[in-house]
């Protein structure tokens, strides 16, 4: 099984800085590696596939990048709407593995 | 607009079943794939189960295999997951997702499955 680790697990941050999340696979993935935004209480949201493709409708400040072992996802001014959790998964292997996630908060 | 909405989560004591069901609108369901994740308290996600699209391929994490079942009607744009031998550690919320080929692009609100005595 895959595992994914992310980091840091809780960042602290104001609205309009630059937010960088970081996902690191126990074995190469390629480039098959997502992630998903969730708000507490709501469906979850995917923001980039294929490790930095942004999915429809996904606003231009997320990008993603990398590929085998090591991915960001990098949100470059915050809004407020942005504060949330933010998951990266693998699809190379089955089980379709998650990382831990990261929780993005106000500062 | 694709829709997927997830019902039969519920109360169940240990030991106990549900049939989940996910309820699918907005696009062709049967040309897709889909999946069932959850989330306990507290916890991340987690991928359950695989079913290709014309049901032929199914995939279980090995904390479900065994005791659950995934299955899918293309004649009712539905897809289901039958849940047996309930353990406290199942209870969350279960959300179903449709599988793109590279990602889950689209996720249901999920339904709440609570396992006590």
């Amino acid at each position: 099984e895959v595992v994914l680790t992310q980091s840091p697990a809780t960042l602290s941050l104001s609205p309009g800085e630059r937010a960088t999340l970081s996902c690191r696979a126990s074995q190469s993935v390629g480039s098959d590696l997502a992630w998903y935004q969730h708000h507490p209480g709501q469906a979850p949201r995917l923001l980039i596939y294929d490790a930095s493709n942004r999915a429809t409708g996904i606003p231009a400040r997320f990008s993603g990048g990398g590929s085998g072992t090591d991915f960001t996802l990098t949100i470059s001014s915050l809004e407020p709407e942005d504060f949330a959790l933010y998951y990266c998964q693998q699809r190379s292997n089955w089980p379709f593995t998650f990382g831990g996630g990261t929780k993005v908060e106000i500062k | 607009e694709v829709q997927l909405v997830e019902s039969g989560g519920g109360l169940v004591p240990p030991g106990g079943s549900l049939r989940l069901s996910c309820s699918a609108s907005g696009f062709v369901f049967s040309t897709y794939s889909m999946t069932w994740v959850r989330q306990a308290p507290g916890r991340g996600l987690e991928c359950l189960s695989f079913i290709s699209s014309s049901g032929g391929s199914l995939f279980y994490a090995d904390s479900v295999k065994g005791r659950f079942t995934i299955s899918r009607d293309n004649a009712k744009n539905s897809m289901y997951l039958q849940l047996n031998s309930l353990r406290a550690d199942d209870t969350a919320v279960y959300y179903c997702a449709r599988d793109s080929g590279d990602s889950f692009d689209r996720w249901g609100q999920g339904t709440m499955v609570t396992v006590s005595s």
